[in-house]
Parts: structure tokens; sequence; C-alpha cells
């Protein structure tokens, strides 16, 4: 059984650019998050999504960013006009359930480089 | 008041010693504290994690201490390796949020010296 599969695993994109990230969550599990790691610091939640719904978008920056989870095919994380601040690694995690904590795995990451 | 707080940010043991790793948090509401060990290049992985109802939960060589009432929770290794030797975050969440849905602590980039 594979786990969470994350592509590309480095992307380096110039100011302006748009970055696309994928998540391909583990066999059996619907529901995906996605967590922003800036430098030195912890993972910060991004948005939440099931099969064709954002469920939780909270942690989401208003502007530029915008993420999917259709019935066919990876989660995607989108990412418009590409900043420096953008540079991060994103991680996807996915679960069975939202409320069965122990049962969240997360992805290798992408780490997002804008020049 | 979602924040969690954790100290230290580097911490060096020596092989065999013990690491100790502390989080603070605020909200009263949280009832779910998983820690996560994360290598270089990789996602974090759960370690251990425990509820409120107990104080202390232990998974081999890691210990979670945790303190209600003065809203702190810890990580202990015990006999400390350098296999250990990795950034660990501790995490939060209320039982309203959505499973997945953590506050993470800032993180403790653990070295373990043989």
């Amino acid at each position: 059984n594979a786990g969470v599969m994350q592509n590309p695993r480095h992307l380096v994109r110039r100011r302006g650019q748009e970055a696309r990230l994928r998540c391909s969550p583990m066999k059996g599990h619907s529901h995906v998050y996605w967590y922003r790691q800036l430098p030195e610091e912890g993972l910060k939640f991004m948005v939440y999504l099931q099969k064709e719904n954002i469920i939780d978008e909270s942690g989401m920056p208003k502007e530029r960013f915008s993420a999917e989870f259709p019935k066919e095919g990876p989660s995607i994380l989108r990412i418009q006009q590409v900043v420096r601040g953008d540079s991060a690694a994103y991680f996807c995690a996915s679960s069975p359930l939202p409320t069965t904590n122990e049962k969240l795995f997360f992805g290798s990451g992408t780490q997002l480089s804008v020049l | 008041q979602q924040q969690v707080k954790q100290s230290p940010q580097s911490l060096i043991v020596q092989k065999g010693g013990i690491s100790i790793i502390n989080c603070a948090y605020e909200n009263t509401a949280f009832d779910y504290f998983p820690w996560y060990q994360q290598f270089p290049g990789k996602g974090p992985a759960l370690l251990i994690a425990i509820r409120p109802d107990v104080s202390e939960k232990k998974e081999g060589r890691f210990t979670i201490s945790f303190n209600k009432s003065a809203k702190q929770f810890s990580l202990h290794i015990m006999d400390s390796q350098p296999g250990d030797s990795a950034t660990y975050f501790c995490a939060a969440t209320p039982s309203y949020n959505q499973g997945g849905k953590l506050i993470f602590g800032q993180g403790t980039e653990l070295s373990v010296k043989p």
C-alpha cells in the first residue's frame, strides 16, 4: 500500500509564474489536508478537502492560492503569480475519516523555490 | 489562543541520555496532543499521541507527560540513539476540528551524539 504521494519533490518557479503541486492520497483515503512549512517554522494548516468539496480553507491565503480534489485524480494546490515569500515546503496529508487523528499520514512534500 | 509553543528550538544529547521537549498551549478546548517526527527530506510521521484523560503515555523509549492544569505536555526520549536525530513537532487540536487540522509547534531539532 503506497503512502501519500506528492509530486514534484522540487519545483522551481520564477516570480509571476504558476505553481501546481499534486497529491495522491493513500488508497482508501478520501480526506486530504494541505500544510505549508516555512523555514525554521512548524507546519501551518492551509486547506481540508474531500472529493469534489472544500471543507475548510481557513488557512489558505485569500489571493493567488486555490485547491481542488476532483472525483478522479490527485488533489492539486495551485499558486498563481508566485512571489518569493511562497518559497516553502508544502505537505499533503490524507486520512480515511475526518475524525480519526491517528490515521493521518503525510507525504514527503514539495519544496517550492521561487527565484 | 490557537498557538502551541514548543521549546527548545534545538537540543543536543549524548547517546544513551534522555531527550526532553516541552510544549505549552492556551486553548482549553484542545483534547488531542500528538508528537510527530520528521527526518530531512521526509514528511512528518506520527510518533505518539495522548488525550487529556491520562497524564502519561509510554510507547517503547518514547513517553508523553501531560499536565492538564498547567496546559503543558512534553516528550521524553529515553536512551536516546543517533537514529533519533530528527526534528520533533508537538501539535494539538480540539475535537470539534476535523481530524487532520492540527496546530503545530515550531519544532525541535534533536541531535544525538554517538
